[in-house]
C-alpha cells in the first residue's frame, strides 16, 4: 500500500540551531501537506505543496517539494522554544481522497 | 464560533464495553475523518465519510463502526472487538477547495481499564 516515510523520528537541538525533517514516498504524490502538533494538542495545518520543485516559506520555516514529487522537507532556521512539537507530513496519492500521514518528527528545543 | 468539537476529552472503558466518541462540526464541511494516534506514532485512518449517509473503511477499521446521518455529526463507536483500543482519537473535516486543509478536533483520549 501507499506509505509516506518520515525521518528522523526525534530531533533534539539547542535553541538557535536549525532543524530539518524529511518525507519520502516510493510513488508520486499529487500533493503533500505539513502539520504541527504541540504536546497534548491536535495537528494544525501548516501548508500544502502541489507543484514539482515547489518551495514555500513561512517566516523561519521553509517547505520544499521534490522535482519528482516523491519527497518533501521542512526546514526551520534558528529554532525557538515555541517550535517544540511533532511535525507531520501527509501525502495524497492520485485520485484518493485520503491523506497518508508520516510517523512524524518530534522536535525538542533546549534553551 | 466555528470549529470541530469532540467529546468527551477523556474516556475510560471497561473491557468488553462498546463506547461512542462524539465528533461535531459547524463548518459545513462535507468530508469527515477519524484517525487513531498511538504514543510516538503518526495518524492512522479508521473511517472516513465524504457525504451524508456514506462512509468508507480506512486502514484500521476492524473493531470500529461509524454513522453519518447528519452532515454535522460523525460519531465513532469503539466496539469490544477492538483488542487494543487505548489511544488518542482525532476527528477531522476537510475544507473544500484547492487547499483541502484538514481541520482537527481537540481529540479524545480513550483508556481501557
Amino acid at each position: 500500500g501507499q506509505q509516506v516515510m518520515q525521518i528522523p523520528q526525534y530531533q533534539h537541538v539547542q535553541e538557535g540551531e536549525d532543524f530539518t525533517t524529511y518525507c519520502n514516498s516510493s510513488t508520486t504524490l499529487s500533493n503533500i501537506q505539513w502539520y504541527k502538533q504541540r504536546p497534548g494538542g491536535h495537528p494544525v495545518f501548516l501548508i500544502q505543496l502541489v507543484k514539482s520543485g515547489e518551495v514555500k516559506k513561512q517566516k523561519r520555516l521553509t517547505f520544499q517539494f521534490g522535482e519528482a514529487k516523491k519527497n518533501s522537507s521542512l526546514h526551520i532556521t534558528a529554532t525557538q522554544t515555541t517550535d517544540v512539537g511533532t511535525y507531520f507530513c501527509a501525502g495524497r496519492f492520485g485520485g484518493y481522497n485520503k491523506l497518508i500521514f508520516g510517523a512524524g518528527t518530534r522536535l525538542a528545543v533546549h534553551p | 464560533d466555528g470549529g470541530i468539537t469532540q467529546s468527551p476529552k477523556y474516556l475510560f472503558r471497561k473491557e468488553g464495553q462498546n463506547v461512542t466518541l462524539s465528533c461535531e462540526q459547524n463548518l459545513n464541511h462535507d468530508a469527515m475523518y477519524w484517525y487513531r494516534q498511538d504514543p510516538g506514532q503518526g495518524l492512522r485512518l479508521i473511517y472516513y465519510s465524504q457525504i451524508v449517509n456514506d462512509f468508507q473503511k480506512g486502514d484500521i477499521a476492524e473493531g470500529y463502526s461509524v454513522s453519518r446521518e447528519k452532515k454535522e455529526s460523525f460519531p465513532l463507536t469503539v466496539t469490544s472487538a477492538q483488542k487494543n483500543p487505548t489511544a488518542f482519537y482525532l476527528c477531522a473535516s476537510i475544507a473544500p477547495g484547492a487547499q483541502e486543509t484538514q481541520y482537527f478536533g481537540p481529540g479524545t483520549r480513550l483508556l481501557v481499564l
